[in-house]
Parts: structure tokens; C-alpha cells; sequence
């Protein structure tokens, strides 16, 4: 069965510091994978996203994210995190038995320290 | 553009009561969802309208949770009777119809706390 897998639950990083969110994901063809954002209080706001092609995806924010086939991952990066950074990150991978729709990894909490 | 709106934003009710969240997508999006999100996990898709038909409710826990979309535009769903298991955050989002996967645009949620 299809799932996503995001090891990390909670990272603090100083602001200025490089980023990395790791994703791990279980698919039985070439999957569509995806990483959102959600802000306290907000809906899921998507970052990028990886279709086919070019297996570095840049994103909104300055993100970027390498989808690594013989690993099954798609980790997220920033070279440089700030202060309103801090969210909660969701990678996600689809579609599912064929139809539109994502199954979303548990979430990392991402805290900033100043 | 206005995004996707959803109401209440907050809610509280006892166990075995009844509770119903609006969601109003985006206008022209054919594509509706809602998603519940328990905390610590990710959001997991409950229902998907396209247009005022359901393409998959197959998560639906249908014996207590019912969703329309009238006229292919807003959507309620409903409760019958909570849970303490239901407290979630309920999202709804909404996309163009399209394939492969036209983006989703997520509301703020409405944050349910069964007691």
C-alpha cells in the first residue's frame, strides 16, 4: 500500500541555518509527490511539487526539494531558514489507486530558535 | 481571488450530538474535498465531490458521517452522533478539474473538540 513516511517529528534549527526534511515514501509505480506547509491556525499551503522531469524541484519560499528514486525520498531544503519558517511540513505522495487524491506523512514540526 | 472558506472555525460538543462545517470552495473549482486531520497525524481524505458527485468516500465513516455538495458548489458534512474520536481539525480544499492533479487549495479548517 501506498504510504509516506517523515522520520522526523520535531526539528529546532537556528535562524540562518540550513534545513533539510527528510521524506520517505512506499509507491508501486513512479509517484507524484508533493510538500506542504501549514501555519498555526491556517490550511496546508503547497510548497512544490515533483512530477517527472528534472529531480530538483524548487519551490515558493526559497525551498527545494530532490526526489532520489533509488532511496524512495524526497527531502525538503532551505539553505538559509527564518524566524517565520516555523510551521508544521507535510509531504505527501499520490495519486492513489488511480484516482486524484494524496496520502499525507505524519508531519514534522519545524521550530525555529532565534 | 478568495480562497476557500470554511465555517465555524471552532466547535464544541458532547458525545452523541449531532454538528455540521460548511465549506465554500473556490469559485469554478469543480473538485471538493475534506480532509480530518487528528493531531500529531496528517490529513487523511474523507470524502472528494467532482462537482456534485462523489468520486470517493471510501474513508467516509459512513454509519455516523454523511457530506453533500448541492448544486456543485458548497458542501456540508455532517456528524451524527460525535465521538470523542472525531476531534480532528476538518479541512476542506478545492481544485480545478483537471488531471494529474491540479492543485488542491486548502481552507483554514474548523477545529472540533468532542468532550
Amino acid at each position: 500500500a501506498q504510504s509516506v513516511t517523515q522520520p522526523d517529528i520535531h526539528i529546532t534549527v537556528s535562524e540562518g541555518a540550513s534545513l533539510e526534511l527528510r521524506c520517505n515514501y512506499s509507491y508501486g509505480a513512479t509517484p507524484y509527490l508533493f510538500w506542504y506547509v501549514q501555519s498555526p491556525g491556517q490550511g496546508l499551503q503547497l510548497l512544490l511539487k515533483y512530477f517527472s522531469g528534472d529531480t530538483l524541484v524548487q519551490g515558493i519560499k526559497g525551498f527545494e526539494a530532490e526526489f532520489k528514486r533509488s532511496q524512495s525520498s524526497f527531502n525538503l531544503r532551505k539553505p538559509s531558514v527564518h524566524w517565520s519558517d516555523a510551521a508544521e511540513y507535510f509531504c505527501a505522495v499520490g495519486p492513489i489507486q488511480g484516482a486524484q487524491k494524496l496520502v499525507f506523512g505524519q508531519g514534522t514540526r519545524l521550530t525555529i530558535n532565534p | 481571488e478568495a480562497g476557500v472558506a470554511q465555517s465555524p472555525r471552532y466547535k464544541i460538543i458532547e458525545k452523541r450530538q449531532s454538528v455540521a462545517f460548511w465549506c465554500n470552495p473556490i469559485s469554478g473549482h469543480a473538485t471538493l474535498y475534506w480532509y480530518q486531520q487528528i493531531l500529531g497525524q496528517g490529513p487523511k481524505l474523507l470524502i472528494q465531490f467532482q462537482n456534485n458527485g462523489v468520486v470517493d468516500d471510501s474513508q467516509l465513516p459512513k454509519d455516523r458521517f454523511s457530506a453533500e455538495r448541492l448544486k456543485g458548489v458548497d458542501s456540508t458534512l455532517k456528524i451524527q452522533p460525535a465521538k470523542l474520536e472525531d476531534s480532528a481539525v476538518y479541512l476542506c480544499a478545492s481544485s480545478l478539474e483537471g488531471a494529474p492533479f491540479t492543485e488542491a487549495f486548502f481552507g483554514q479548517g474548523t477545529r472540533l473538540t468532542v468532550v
